[in-house]
This record gives C-alpha cells, structure tokens and sequence, in this order.
C-alpha cells in the first residue's frame, strides 16, 4: 500500500490564482481530512469528508473548496490564493470518524505551498 | 473540546528512557487519550491511544493516572529518529482531532 499520497510537495502561486492540491488514498479509508500547519504551530482542521459524496468544514474553511466523488480521492482546491494561505497542507484519512475503527489518523507528506 | 498543557520543549540523552508528561484535567469519562508525534518535514504520526488502563505497543507506553487528568507518553529507550514534536490529544466520539502545540524532543547523542 501506498498509504496517502499528496501532490505537489511544492507549490509556488502568484495573489489570486487557483490551484488545486491532491490527495489520494489506497487504503479504503472512508474518513479524510486536509489541515493546514503554520510556523511553529499546530495542525489545524480545514475541511474533512466522512464518505463519497460528503463534506463539511473544519476550523478554517475559508478561502478553500473540497469534494469527495470518490473514496480515494479527496482535493482541496484554492480559490484565489492569497499571502495567508502560505502553509504547509497535510491530507489524512482514517478508517472511520471514531475510536475503535478511527483511532489511527494516517497522514500523507504535505505540500509546502508558497504565495507570494 | 478538552484541553490538554504539554511543556514546550524537552531534552533526553539517547538510549535512555523519556518520559513525555501531559495535564488534562478537564477530561469527561468518554475522552480518548492520543499520541502523535511528527518528525522533521514529515506528517503526524500516530504513536500509542488509551481510555483508562495502560497501554503497551512497539513504539511506546502510555501511562494513565488513575484519575484520568493526566498521562504520560515513555519511550523506553530513545533513539536520535524519537527527536521530534509530540502532540497529546484528548477526543471524544466522532470529534475532530485538534492538534495544540506539542512538545518539542530533542535527543543528544
């Protein structure tokens, strides 16, 4: 198994054009996420997804966009970047939302996304 | 959400044992206890989780205090790859996992 898998590791964008980050996972998993890690801080929660087909917003969702069609495949895209969006995004998924199926979170590799 | 309080930074020697503390005194009967840790450039990674009793896996123990506002995280004998930030996290249910500062390792030779 490949585990999470996140691409690109590096980004650089110029103030308000898109993109969008992948993630993807081979494990089944039903329930991913997509944080956000600044500096010297925590990871903090932008959007998660229980299912195909379903999405809900995390701690800060602004700025950002997610869908789910598919258990593998969960994107975040970036609407029109700016400075404050410049982070480290790490993409997780897990077998289920709850102990004792979800207890273990597996993260991927990040992508280090730069807007200048 | 519960709140947990870490030291900030920690130093141990390698090949002795660590003991990571944790304070979480505001803990309701249906929290869980989780351990992350994340390495240099890398993602989280999950470390050891307990409700009540002590827990044992290849990586670590968790120690829980009988009261539950408080356990710790011992790596029995660190190497220089345990050097990293280590996140104890309460969650109940279906909550999300909520990352806090952490505690910063670092292992001397």
């Amino acid at each position: 198994n490949a585990g999470v898998t996140q691409t690109p590791k590096f980004q650089v964008l110029k103030t308000g054009q898109s993109m969008t980050l992948q993630c993807a996972q081979d494990m089944n998993h039903e329930y991913m996420s997509w944080y956000r890690q600044d500096p010297g801080m925590g990871l903090r929660l932008i959007h998660y997804s229980v299912g195909a087909g379903i999405t809900d917003q995390g701690e800060v969702p602004n700025g950002y966009n997610v869908s789910r069609s598919t258990t593998e495949d969960f994107p975040l895209r970036l609407l029109s970047a700016a400075p404050s969006q410049t982070s480290v995004y790490f993409c997780a998924s897990s077998s289920g939302p709850a102990p004792p199926a979800g207890v273990e979170q597996y993260f991927g590799p990040g992508t280090r996304l730069t807007v200048t | 959400d519960a709140k947990t309080t870490q030291p900030n930074s920690m130093e141990s020697n390698e090949e002795e044992p660590v003991h990571l503390p944790c304070n979480h005194s505001t803990i309701s009967g249906t929290d869980y206890i989780h351990w992350y840790r994340q390495l240099p450039s890398q993602g989280p990674e999950y470390v050891i989780h307990g409700l009540t009793s002590n827990v044992n896996n290849r990586m670590a123990s968790l120690a829980i205090a009988e009261d539950r506002k408080s356990s710790t995280l011992i790596l029995h004998r660190a190497t220089l790859r345990d050097a990293a930030v280590y996140y104890c996290i309460l969650r109940r249910g279906a909550q999300k996992l909520v990352f806090g500062q952490g505690t910063r390792l670092t292992i001397n030779p």
